[in-house]
């Protein structure tokens, strides 16, 4: 079955470096999405990606999906200790459900 | 945007009780929702379809009998847990996708704040 692999599992970063997750997914997918869950709370939707090569941005966050819709990658520039939880990817093949990456852990040293 | 409510936020039982948790949808019509379970520091894995007015879809490996769901109106869904035992503690989680989310994404999924179950 569908797969999404998600690296790297946790990172601590000091305020101010910039942070990078990875998803990869077994099958070609329809679209990507991002949620972001802070500690002890539930995940929160902040984008998705439809398009081939696509590329977003909020703010200091840039989300990009890859040519042949199987990756993608979110990068937070400059991250902040607001910028802390955990990250998932959820990749949604066509017509199916949305399977989630295992998360990142983010931890920023202020 | 749209808010899916959970309850209750908290449970403990003992081994062999049932508990019934709810998923609503507080403004918005949900025809499908979804309940996912959560392990400590791990990722989201999807339980079941929940479908107003039918059958929910249960992913593989997940024991009917055990996980009962119920989506009696457009915007509530219940999943019982029967017969609890300590393996099924966890952090469990409700979606329900607006037509259209908060960014006009649609397939968006708006998650309840969930419940998290003990069982003694």
């Amino acid at each position: 079955g569908q797969q999404v692999m998600q690296i790297p599992q946790y990172q601590h970063v000091q305020e101010g470096e910039d942070f990078t997750t990875y998803c990869n997914s077994s099958t070609t997918l329809s679209n990507i999405q991002w949620y972001k869950q802070r500690p002890g709370g539930h995940p929160v939707f902040l984008i998705q990606l439809v398009k081939s090569g696509e590329v977003k941005k909020q703010k200091r966050l840039t989300f990009q999906f890859g040519e042949a819709k199987k990756n993608s990658s979110l990068h937070i520039t400059a991250t902040q200790t607001t910028d802390v939880g955990t990250y998932f990817c959820a990749g949604r093949e066509y017509g199916n459900k949305l399977v989630f990456g295992a998360g990142t852990i983010l931890r920023v040293k202020s | 945007g749209a808010v899916v409510s959970q309850h209750p936020s908290w449970v403990i039982c003992k081994s062999g009780t049932s508990v019934k948790i709810e998923c609503r949808s507080l403004d918005f019509q949900a025809t499908t929702m979804f309940w996912y379970r959560q392990f400590p520091k791990q990722s989201l894995m999807l339980m079941a379809t929940s479908n107003e007015g039918s059958k929910a879809t249960y992913e593989q490996g997940v024991e009917k009998d055990k996980f009962l769901i119920n989506h009696a109106s457009l915007t509530l869904s219940t999943l019982t847990v029967t017969s609890a035992h300590p393996e099924d503690s966890s952090f469990y989680i409700c979606s329900a996708s607006h037509p259209k989310g908060s960014r006009g994404s649609y397939n968006e999924q708006f998650f309840g704040p969930g419940t998290r179950l003990t069982v003694l």
